[in-house]
């Protein structure tokens, strides 16, 4: 199976500007997650997709969303860019949400989220 | 919100060296991960710890679940030249992952 894909890989932007970038998930799977790694901040969780749905959502501002399609890809935007969203951002997949706790050890690591290569982002 | 305590920040081995890192909570979780990161990658799932007191091995890797749910460390035998990367230890709560802050590896031939 090929892995999850990014594009693009790299992207130069100024402020102000906006940006799309997506991500392809592992055939098969339908949960989209996305984060932001920064030196600073570390990896971030920005929000998670499952059936076009936004189903959970990090502790950022408005300028950052996203959406799913039909297929499982998913897009993420930033609007008005800042010199501080520059960072490496990430999509996982996994082949569904995860089910709250796995007491007892009924988990899978198969189940788990799956990283792509990342965009990197530098705003100028 | 939750933090993940991570440590060490950073270590220098020599090639063939055992390795220990760590990582403590101060909420329990039920599900703990470790992932390693090269540079120019994506983060790439390691071990997968579900039940507290679980020992999980990968070969030269060596994972456990703390009995208190709030810790767990990873430890790596015999490193190798290509074990450099970022370790980060992670917890998820339903889709939610919270990532540890990372140890940086590096091993000296």
């Amino acid at each position: 199976k090929a892995g999850v894909t990014q594009t693009p890989r790299y992207l130069i932007k100024t402020r102000g500007q906006q940006v799309t970038l997506s991500c392809s998930p592992i055939s098969g799977h339908r949960s989209v997650s996305w984060y932001q790694q920064t030196p600073g901040q570390g990896l971030q969780f920005l929000f998670e997709y499952f059936s076009e749905t936004q189903r959970n959502k990090g502790n950022f501002p408005g300028r950052f969303s996203g959406r799913q399609f039909s297929n499982s890809r998913s897009e993420m935007n930033v609007s008005t860019l800042e010199l501080g969203d520059s960072a490496l951002y990430l999509c996982a997949s996994s082949q569904k949400p995860g089910q709250g706790d796995y007491i007892g050890g009924m988990g899978s690591s198969y189940n788990e989220q799956f990283f792509g290569p990342g965009t990197r982002l530098t705003v100028l | 919100g939750q933090q993940l305590n991570q440590s060490p920040q950073s270590m220098f081995i020599q090639e063939g060296e055992d390795v220990s890192m760590n990582c403590t909570s101060s909420s329990i979780f039920n599900t703990w991960l470790w992932y390693k990161q090269e540079p120019g990658e994506g983060p790439v799932l390691l071990i997968a710890l579900y039940k507290a007191g679980e020992l999980t091995s990968n070969g030269r890797l060596t994972a456990q679940f703390g009995i208190t749910r709030k810790d767990s460390f990873l430890n790596i035998s015999a490193s190798i030249p290509s074990d450099v990367g970022i370790y980060f230890c992670a917890v998820r709560y339903g889709s939610k992952v919270t990532f540890g802050t990372g140890t940086k590896l590096q091993v000296i031939p």
